[in-house]
């Protein structure tokens, strides 16, 4: 059973808040993903990280930035948050390719944000 | 670039029937493929996977086989149960990072 957890599970908050989405893991993964889930379901790939101080943004551009200060968190941030921003951010962590690992990704229950 | 085609929904069935959801690949090298499961509300759990051609995952009942000769990596249920609504996503895996996702597909079994 992985162990990837997220919190809030929920959040409603006011246009130009700054929010910080938590994300973290026990399994001591390098690896660890943000991705937008949009109301028709599919899948952005908004952040990525490969271990400790390092991010890159993934294949949709987005205004939230993230941090990788220790293996387990992976912080997302939204500095003002907008109603464009509503949607469900769901939070994965994988281990290296290779030893009997292959590439599967765990995935934390998501964060359904709106902003109003 | 690397991409995955997956049947479009909704789809609607009765319990006890059986459940395909077609998948096909593009990708360059040697992709591991997966099949994932999203209930309502919930993050994505992985259902089943395969790593190499004519490998079979399996998982609750459900099957889907790697074919390399026609891309693909269709799921199958023989039986479903209510208990197997849900939204179902087909993905690939190349590289060492990156998961390429299918837009998903909703399934509602009715009692």
């Amino acid at each position: 059973e992985a162990d990837i957890y997220q919190t809030p599970r929920y959040l409603v908050i006011g246009t130009g808040k700054k929010i910080t989405l938590e994300c973290s893991q026990t399994m001591g993964h390098d690896k660890m993903y943000w991705y937008q889930q949009d109301p028709g379901m599919e899948l952005h790939l908004i952040h990525y990280s490969y271990g400790v101080n390092s991010t890159e943004k993934g294949d949709l551009s987005s205004e939230s930035t993230v941090s990788r200060i220790r293996t387990e968190h992976f912080p997302l941030t939204l500095e003002s948050a907008r109603p464009s921003h509503t949607s469900q951010y769901l939070c994965a962590s994988s281990a290296r390719r290779g030893g009997g690992n292959t590439g599967e990704q765990y995935f934390g229950p998501g964060t359904r944000l709106t902003v109003t | 670039g690397d991409s995955v085609t997956q049947m479009e929904g909704p789809v609607t069935l009765s319990e006890e029937a059986f459940l395909t959801i077609n998948c096909t690949y593009t990708a360059t090298g040697y992709p591991s493929l997966f099949w994932y499961v999203q209930y309502p509300g919930e993050g994505l759990q992985l259902l089943l996977k395969a790593t190499k051609a004519d490998d079979k995952g399996s998982n609750k009942g459900f099957e889907a086989t790697y074919r390399k000769e026609t891309t693909s990596f269709h799921l199958e249920k023989g039986s479903v149960q209510v208990s197997d609504s849900a939204v179902y996503f087909c993905a690939l895996s190349v590289s060492d990072y990156k998961l390429s996702f299918g837009a998903g597909t909703t399934v509602t079994v009715r009692a």
